[in-house]
């Protein structure tokens, strides 16, 4: 069965660096997200991603943040300074044409 | 704004047990529901979903859902759960935008056996 994988699995980084997650979607589904969930909190989203270029972003997705399709199965998500607060597992999805997605098992993101 | 509840944090039943936990949204388009569960240590996997058609759908492991479009609720139920189900269950509903989802706070399910 297809599934989406993301890595590292965990990740532990000092604050003010910069960290990149990585995720490999299923293959022929052509919809891109970013999740994050902070410990005991709900699922927040962050960004989709279609065609090459941003189709939506939350408040939480902001300039520290960026995403990227470098080739064509890989898609990141980039924190350019991490803060304490980024400490959250961060779950990639994938969709074909509807809103079914499909997540990654995520990357637990440490921040010290 | 699209928005969902659900209205149980924590629900702790034994094992044949029959379970319903409730989900209300707020939506003003295309009414699409979605019922995610998260195991203990797992990712989100999807249960089921709503789109059109017959208002009771049926997804995996027995899990099933109606939508009732009077009371805008899409309450999630199993006739006798199993200690395997113990997780968390989360609502959602498409965002402010056309391609993500807003999720509820989630109903952790405890099965003791």
């Amino acid at each position: 069965e297809p599934e989406v994988t993301q890595t590292p699995s965990h990740q532990v980084t000092q604050m003010g660096q910069e960290v990149i997650l990585r995720c490999v979607p299923i293959s022929n589904h052509l919809y891109f997200y970013w999740y994050r969930q902070i410990l005991g909190q709900k699922v927040e989203f962050l960004v989709s991603f279609y065609n090459n270029e941003i189709s939506e972003k939350s408040e939480i997705f902001d300039d520290q943040f960026s995403v990227e399709r470098p080739d064509g199965s890989n898609f990141t998500l980039k924190i350019r300074s991490t803060k304490l607060e980024d400490s959250a597992m961060y779950f990639c999805a994938s969709s074909g044409r509807a809103l079914g997605l499909f997540f990654g098992s995520g990357t637990q993101l440490s921040v010290l | 704004a699209q928005s969902v509840s659900q209205h149980n944090h924590h629900v702790i039943l034994s094992e044949a047990a029959s379970l319903e936990l409730g989900c209300n949204y707020s939506y003003g388009g295309t009414v699409n529901l979605f019922w995610y569960v998260q195991y203990p240590g797992q990712h989100l996997q999807l249960l089921l979903k709503y789109f059109s058609g017959d208002p009771l759908v049926k997804g995996i492991k027995g899990f099933e859902a109606e939508f009732i479009k009077s009371k805008f609720s899409f309450n999630l139920r199993k006739p006798s759960v199993q200690w395997s189900d113990t997780a968390e269950y989360f609502c959602a509903v498409p965002g402010a935008g056309s391609y993500q989802l807003t999720f509820g706070k989630g109903t952790k399910l405890s099965v003791i056996p």
